[in-house]
Order: C-alpha cells, then structure tokens, then sequence
C-alpha cells in the first residue's frame, strides 16, 4: 500500500508563471488537506478536500491559489502568477475519514525566482 | 483562536531524556499529536493523545498533557543522535473538519 505521492518534488518557476502541485492519496482516503511550510516556520493548514468538494479553504489566499480533488486522479493545488512569497514547501495529507490520523506525503518544495 | 507555540531549540547529549514542551489555546481540541521532521522530508506522526487522557507512553515516548494550563510534553527516553529533527506539536480544533493547527516546532540537536 503505497504512501501518499506528491509530484513533483522540487519545482523551479519564475515569477508570473504558474504552478501545479499534485498529490495522490492513500488508497482507500477520500479526503485530502493541504498544507504550506515557509522557511523557519510551522505548517499552515491550507484547505481540505473531499472528491469533487471543497470543504474548508479558510487558510487559502483569496487571489491566486486554487484546489480541487477530482473524481478521477490526483488532488491539485494550483498557484497563478507566482512570486517570491510563493516559495516554501507544499505538504498534502490524507486521511479515510474526517478526524482521523493524516498521513503526509514527501511535500513539494517549490522556488520562485 | 488557535495558536500553539513551542521553544524552537532543544540540546541534549546522547543517552539522555529530552523534554520538548507546547502550549495550544483551543479548549475544544480533541486530539493532539507529535509529528517528527527530518531534514528535507515529510512528516512523521510519532504519537498522540486524546483529549480526556493525561498521560500516554509508547515505548521511549511519553506524552503528557495538562488540559488545565493547556500543556503538552514530550519526552523521549534516552535520546540518540537518529532522533536529531525538528518536532511539531499540533492540535485538531473540535468540529473543524480535522484540519491541524501546528506549532512552530522545536529543533532538537542530539551530541553524541
């Protein structure tokens, strides 16, 4: 049973350019929280996802950063326009069910230059 | 609100126990847990504990919370240099979806 995958694992944009950020869940959950990682600091919950629903986004910025959870296929994080600020490492956590024990994956670690 | 703050180093010498503390603001948390992060990797759930517990020990951990002053510990009994990482305390605010609110997280340096 293979752990929660995140791809790709380091990403390199320059500012203004997009960035797409997927993670695939354990088999068997069906929701999934993101979560980002600024240098020196904590992990910041971002939004949780359950499949084709946005559940909580209270801790995504209003402008630029979007999630979904497909039906089919991974769960993406998509940040437009990226600047400086943007870099950090993006965890995504998995889980069966609401409440219970999140499971992380490796994180993308995403630079902005 | 939420909040929860930890002391951000720790050094202890090898065979020694190591104590990291947090402190959370969210009476209604359910659950509380460590996670253990080693350099450039994701993060590991070490342990956790339920709200109506004092005390949970698991082989060289040992988690104590005092819901009174909002107080959790970890300590790890004899400490090895394997444990080096940085460890984050985080809690689930109740009926929030099961979201984690973490720390900033203590760095822990084992000498040899």
């Amino acid at each position: 049973n293979a752990g929660v995958m995140q791809n790709p694992r380091h990403l390199v944009r320059r500012r203004g350019q997009e960035a797409r950020l997927r993670c695939s869940p354990m088999k068997g959950h069906s929701h999934v929280y993101w979560y980002r990682q600024l240098p020196e600091e904590g992990l910041k919950f971002m939004v949780y996802l359950q499949k084709e629903n946005i559940i909580d986004e209270s801790g995504m910025p209003k402008e630029r950063f979007s999630a979904e959870f497909p039906k089919e296929g991974p769960s993406i994080l998509r940040i437009q326009q990226v600047v400086r600020g943007d870099s950090a490492a993006y965890f995504c956590a998995s889980s069966p069910a609401s409440g219970n024990e999140q499971f992380f994956g490796p994180g993308t670690r995403l630079t902005v230059l | 609100g939420e909040d929860v703050e930890q002391s951000l180093f720790l050094s202890v010498r090898e065979g020694d126990s190591s104590v990291i503390n947090c402190t959370y603001t969210d009476s209604s948390s359910t659950y509380l847990y460590w996670y253990k992060q080693e350099p450039g990797a994701g993060l590991q759930l070490l342990t956790y504990i339920f709200s109506n517990m004092d005390m949970k020990q698991d082989q060289r951990l040992t988690v104590l919370l005092n819901k009174k002053d909002k107080h959790l510990s970890l300590r790890i009994a004899d400490t090895q240099t394997g444990d080096s990482a940085i460890y984050f305390c985080a809690e689930t605010p109740y009926n929030q979806g099961g979201k984690l609110i973490f720390g900033q997280g203590t760095e822990l340096s084992v000498k040899p």
